[in-house]
């Protein structure tokens, strides 16, 4: 069973422009997450889907971030315009949906690391 | 709001049981308590899940206390390959779905 994929890997882009990751969840996963940890700090949640709904995005830093997940599949995250404090990695997460709210088992993807020149 | 403490680094010797606190002081009614590794350029790989208790699995046994505010997790005999971040996860507390992952703590495994 393959794993959460996320793309790019890598992106180097200029402040003000425009990056779109892209998260593909475990088959099957209901729930899925978007992290991202910047330089030298911890690791924070963005936001939690349940399908195509936003369960939660309390930890989205600001208005140049949108997440998307049409159709409940695939989710991607736009920063738009992008500023340098935005550079960090971002990592992206699924989850079956438990019968138990809390219970959900999160998978991580390898993450994207955006730097913001 | 939950909020998570771990210990920064650690220091161990091959073959040693190691053990791994999270502090979780406001830790919802509900929710589990997750910890994960991390290799350098990689994603935060799943080691354990419990509730209270103590859970077992092939690598790792998760200890937490009857108050839940705390988690430990114990790598036994651990090798050169578990060099890595750990972190502990869980919920931010009831009526949210967020999340919040701990400070991570640095294990360097000597020969």
């Amino acid at each position: 069973e393959a794993g959460v994929t996320q793309f790019p890997s890598h992106s180097v882009i200029e402040k003000g422009q425009t990056v779109t990751l892209r998260c593909d969840p475990i088959s099957g996963h209901d729930n899925l997450y978007w992290y991202r940890r910047v330089m030298g700090k911890e690791i924070k949640f963005l936001l939690h889907f349940v399908k195509e709904s936003k369960q939660d995005e309390s930890g989205m830093p600001n208005n140049r971030f949108l997440a998307e997940r049409t159709g409940g599949t695939y989710s991607t995250l736009k920063v738009q315009p992008a500023e340098l404090e935005d550079s960090g990695v971002y990592f992206c997460a699924s989850s079956w949906t438990s019968g138990r709210q809390g219970q959900e088992t999160q998978y991580f993807g390898p993450g994207t690391r955006l730097l913001v020149l | 709001l939950a909020k998570t403490t771990q210990p920064i680094s650690m220091d161990s010797y091959e073959g040693q049981e190691v053990n791994i606190t999270c502090s979780h002081n406001n830790i919802a009614t509900n929710d589990y308590i997750t910890w994960y590794q991390q290799f350098p350029s990689q994603g935060p790989r799943f080691i354990i899940q419990g509730y209270k208790t103590k859970v077992t699995n092939e690598v790792a046994s998760l200890f937490i206390p009857a108050d839940r505010k705390s988690s430990t997790l114990s790598l036994p005999r651990v090798s050169l390959s578990d060099t890595a971040v750990y972190y502990c996860l869980v919920g931010a507390g009831r009526g949210t779905y967020k999340y919040i992952f701990g400070t991570g703590t640095r294990l360097k495994v000597l020969a």
